[in-house]
């Protein structure tokens, strides 16, 4: 089983539609959750930190269930620009004292006129 | 921009062949960590660079070593090179290794083996 998995993809939506991601992670021990942003064959870059309480920064809204080991986000009124490729990583503190990234292995997003 | 600088932009080079790749992390962040993109797949982390030392590895034989320099700049070294190095790498730069705060990525080399 992988440690993080999203829903394969890809999603293909016209304008101004709702889609929501989901993702699962297998280790109860991880600390901190985080949704990335990736365009083709650039760097990912964060789009938005993860909290059980959920967050929104204006049309993206980000949810955390620890019991459950979920994570979702949500981007309403979808445009073309959010055409990319979203990652969802968790932070694991290892047992060497440190902390590390792991990466689902993203869900593709195409926004079509 | 994160700050954080990776050079090269991109590379070709033929299998047994060595790469030296390198990065510059944000000021202030003393923990460098390396991860491999391969086509299709999420990041795979390589390894974590703290106080010169290496930290923490993730599932990469040791042809695969790295360096961290007082400046807290950071090398990645492959040796023998083998057609499925081919990837993104991109080194991401954080506070300490304890941080629980995301880890900020730079542009990433590309490497093609052939």
């Amino acid at each position: 089983r992988k440690e993080v998995e999203q829903d394969p993809g890809p999603f293909n939506v016209p304008e101004g539609a709702t889609v929501a991601f989901n993702c699962t992670y297998s280790n109860s021990a991880s600390q901190s959750f985080f949704w990335y942003r990736q365009d083709c064959r650039k760097e990912p870059k964060l789009l938005m930190s993860v909290y059980s309480s959920g967050n929104e920064d204006g049309r993206f809204t980000a949810q955390l269930n620890r019991a459950s080991q979920y994570i979702s986000l949500l981007i309403r009124d979808s445009k073309l620009s959010d055409s990319a490729t979203y990652l969802c990583v968790v932070n694991t503190l290892l047992s060497g004292g440190y902390n590390k990234l792991i990466f689902g292995a993203g869900t593709r997003l195409a926004v079509h006129p | 921009e994160t700050g954080v600088t990776q050079s090269p932009t991109h590379l070709i080079k033929t299998r047994g062949q060595q790469v030296t790749l390198r990065c510059s992390s944000q000021s202030g962040h003393n923990t460098v960590s390396w991860y491999q993109q391969a086509l299709g797949q999420g990041p795979q982390f390589i390894f974590q660079y703290y106080r010169e030392e290496e930290n923490g590895r993730g599932n990469f034989p040791p042809r695969f070593s790295g360096l961290q320099f007082p400046n807290y700049s950071s090398e990645l070294n492959v040796n023998a090179l083998e057609l499925d190095d081919s990837a993104l790498y991109l080194c991401a730069s954080s506070l300490d290794p304890l941080s629980t705060d995301t880890q900020y990525f730079g542009p990433g080399t590309r490497l093609t083996v052939l």
